[in-house]
């Protein structure tokens, strides 16, 4: 099964600064295709996950354009350009090049 | 707008089985890759099951054997019969369908369903 590591564990932020999340992939996670199979999700308290970033760096529909996603291969980044109160919560790294769909440990974001 | 709402959960004993269904609208489960996702009270998420559009399937190591998962086309809606039931297998139960065909990470989640193992 591919590892997914995500550091911090957590993170206190000052709206209005920037934070940024790692992710590490314990194999590549592109495909033959071309494509590169990470993404990035947000939990809310009490909510279901919630899809921000898909293949690296594609804002999914709704998504402000504050959150970003890069990397390549095994190492991946996603950064909150300003923190605002409602980014508050745990954010998943997952990869989806290979079954079983794993997710990474998470890291939680407070605000200051 | 895509609209999955599960049902199904309770509390159950180990060993027990139970028939969660997730009721899709805005989304074909025909059309789509559909997963099914848990978490257990205060962890994080693990992927569970998945069916494709060619009705293949695939299982989680920690449920495979025990855990079905299939669709009604008719009714548009996804269902995942679990049995021999463990106390390990207490979580919230989301239905998500994949971002898109080919791609079994989801897009779009339901509230989920609270299954309870225990004596």
């Amino acid at each position: 099964d591919i590892v997914m590591t995500q550091t911090p564990l957590s993170l206190s932020v000052t709206p209005g600064q920037p934070a940024s999340i790692s992710c590490k992939s314990s194999q590549s996670l592109l495909h033959n295709n071309g494509n590169t199979y990470l993404y990035w999700y947000l939990q809310k308290s009490g909510q279901p996950p919630q899809l921000l970033i898909y293949e690296v760096s594609n804002r999914f529909s709704g998504v402000p354009d504050r959150f970003s996603g890069s990397g390549s291969g095994t190492d991946f980044t996603l950064k909150i350009g300003r923190v605002e109160a409602e980014d508050v919560g745990i954010y998943y790294c997952v990869q989806s090049l290979q079954l079983p769909l794993t997710f990474g440990g998470g890291t939680k974001v407070e605000i200051k | 707008e895509v609209q999955l709402v599960e049902s199904g959960g309770g509390l159950i004993q180990p060993g027990g089985s139970l028939r969660l269904s997730c009721a899709a609208s805005g989304v074909s489960v025909s059309s789509n890759y559909m997963s099914w996702v848990r978490q257990a009270p205060g962890k994080g998420l693990e992927w569970v099951s998945v069916i494709y559009t060619d009705d293949s399937t695939y299982y989680a190591d920690s449920v495979k054997g025990r855990f079905t998962i299939s669709r009604d086309n008719s009714k548009n809606t996804l269902y995942l019969q679990m049995n021999s039931l463990r106390a390990k297998d207490t979580a919230l139960y989301y239905c998500a369908r994949g971002v898109h065909v080919g791609v079994t990470a989801p897009s779009y989640w339901g509230q989920g369903t609270l299954v309870t193992v225990s004596s």
